[in-house]
């Protein structure tokens, strides 16, 4: 089944700060987040493993909660390249092949001057 | 860039015929796996070929098949083409030991 991600839309200035969040009805081994630009292919951010810690990658950072089945992703101090779709997309954790991801419906981030 | 490349990047058919997209996979890796994306949707899981063989498919009918060569590279194949077809087609590499797939920018597929 397809996560869940909230907000649909968020409208940011430059500087701010925003959180996506991603929920799955079902048990996750990982949550996967990407980026696409308009006309663009997704772009890997970053995956948390079951069991891993909470990452980070430069002023973007996210965490993976095993026991809720939800994953958040937080943008800091946002720049104008941060505008975009972002995407979670999970693996199940029942032995589903690697390549094979679920995604929610993508959450438009869009930074102003 | 991922270094993963399809071909070609637009594509307008008819409904009923056929259509062959095509995908290089990122040097070094030895899967891929296809999805296709709706507007305004995420990407949604076709099928996945590992050593020339599919190794796991989404909730896609037959007429939706694949190929890998020898070279990692792949096809996808789409029969009877239908309206609701028409969307952007993903490509993505990686080692099947390993979780991060490497997009490629996609095929728009229109079909009228």
């Amino acid at each position: 089944q397809q996560p869940v991600q909230s907000p649909q839309a968020v409208i940011l200035r430059e500087g701010e700060d925003a959180v996506i969040n991603c929920s799955s009805s079902k048990a996750l081994y990982s949550v996967h987040w990407y980026r696409q630009k308009h006309g663009e292919a997704p772009v890997f951010l970053m995956i948390l493993l079951k069991g891993g810690e909470q990452k980070g990658h430069d002023k973007i950072s996210a965490s993976f909660n095993e026991k809720k089945q939800q994953s958040s992703l937080y943008l800091t101090a946002s720049q104008l390249s941060y505008s975009g779709t972002y995407f979670c997309g999970t693996r199940g954790d029942g032995g589903t092949s690697y390549g094979k991801l679920t995604f929610g419906q993508g959450t438009i981030l869009t930074v102003h001057p | 860039e991922t270094g993963v490349t399809q071909s070609p990047t637009h594509l307008i058919k008819t409904r009923g015929q056929q259509v062959t997209l095509r995908c290089s996979s990122q040097s070094g890796h030895n899967t891929v796996s296809w999805y296709q994306q709706a507007l305004g949707q995420g990407p949604q899981f076709i099928f996945q070929y590992y050593r020339e063989e599919e190794n796991g498919r989404g909730n896609f009918p037959p007429r939706f098949s694949g190929l890998q060569f020898p070279n990692y590279s792949s096809e996808l194949n789409v029969n009877a083409l239908e309206l609701d077809d028409s969307a952007l087609y993903l490509c993505a590499s990686s080692l099947i030991s390993s979780e991060k797939l490497f997009f490629g920018s996609g095929t728009q597929l229109s079909v009228l």
